[in-house]
């Protein structure tokens, strides 16, 4: 079945470390996304991809980073210097498809719960 | 700033009544506008309006986008306990499908 998936689904850390959130999609889709979703907030863009090996910030990326080394995967670490890091994490992919425009319709992953104490 | 404003934050209805969610957008370079449904994890898509006044329709669900007001409504008629959900509305910009979401409407259907 294709999809994205996101691992793991609950994640526990302690202030002061690093911790990578894992996103993988069999779609074929060239571009992918990461949001964080805070209580009435909705979701705000963190990183986006476009294609391989090139990744841009989005609204919110300072104490994030990505990597984009493969088309069906783009990790996003979540490091120390994140203040407020306690947050629900998607990842979504889109296809350009016949109208070569990416993004229009994303597709998202089930969500990592991250929890920093 | 682009900004996205959904109202009313959440909403909640008894099966059988008919709902309208709204959505308003002051972006720079509008595309189009999307609506996504939320029940528990992964938003999974409804609808994509790209033409002012032209109605998109799926079962009980309606939506329309008014480009000259920059909004937008979702309609829900005959609401089920199945509804509940929180409704999402993003709007696109034309530079690369980057998606500013609003804050969501939170919808309950009691039976």
């Amino acid at each position: 079945d294709g999809g994205i998936t996101q691992s793991p689904k609950y994640l526990f850390r302690k202030e002061g470390q690093n911790v990578t959130l894992s996103c993988e999609q069999n779609l074929n889709h060239d571009a992918m996304y990461w949001y964080r979703q805070d209580p009435g907030q909705g979701l705000r863009l963190i990183y986006y991809s476009q294609i391989v090996n090139d990744f841009q910030k989005g609204d919110i990326a300072e104490g994030y980073s990505v990597s984009r080394e493969k088309k069906e995967s783009f990790p996003l670490t979540v490091t120390s210097a994140q203040k407020n890091p306690t947050a629900f994490y998607l990842c979504a992919s889109s296809d350009a498809g016949t109208s070569g425009r990416l993004g229009a319709e994303q597709y998202f992953g089930p969500g990592t719960r991250l929890t920093v104490t | 700033e682009d900004k996205v404003v959904q109202s009313p934050l959440s909403l909640v209805v008894h099966e059988g009544d008919t709902v309208t969610l709204n959505c308003s957008y002051e972006v720079t370079n509008f595309r189009s506008l999307l609506w996504y449904k939320q029940e528990k994890k992964a938003p999974t898509f409804l609808f994509m309006l790209t033409s002012s006044g032209i109605e998109k329709k799926s079962g009980r669900l309606s939506s329309i986008l008014d480009k000259k007001e920059l909004s937008s409504i979702l309609n829900i008629t005959a609401t089920q306990t199945g509804d509940s959900a929180i409704y999402l509305c993003a709007v696109e910009e034309t530079s690369y499908g980057k998606l500013t979401f609003g804050q969501g409407t939170i919808l309950t259907v009691h039976p």
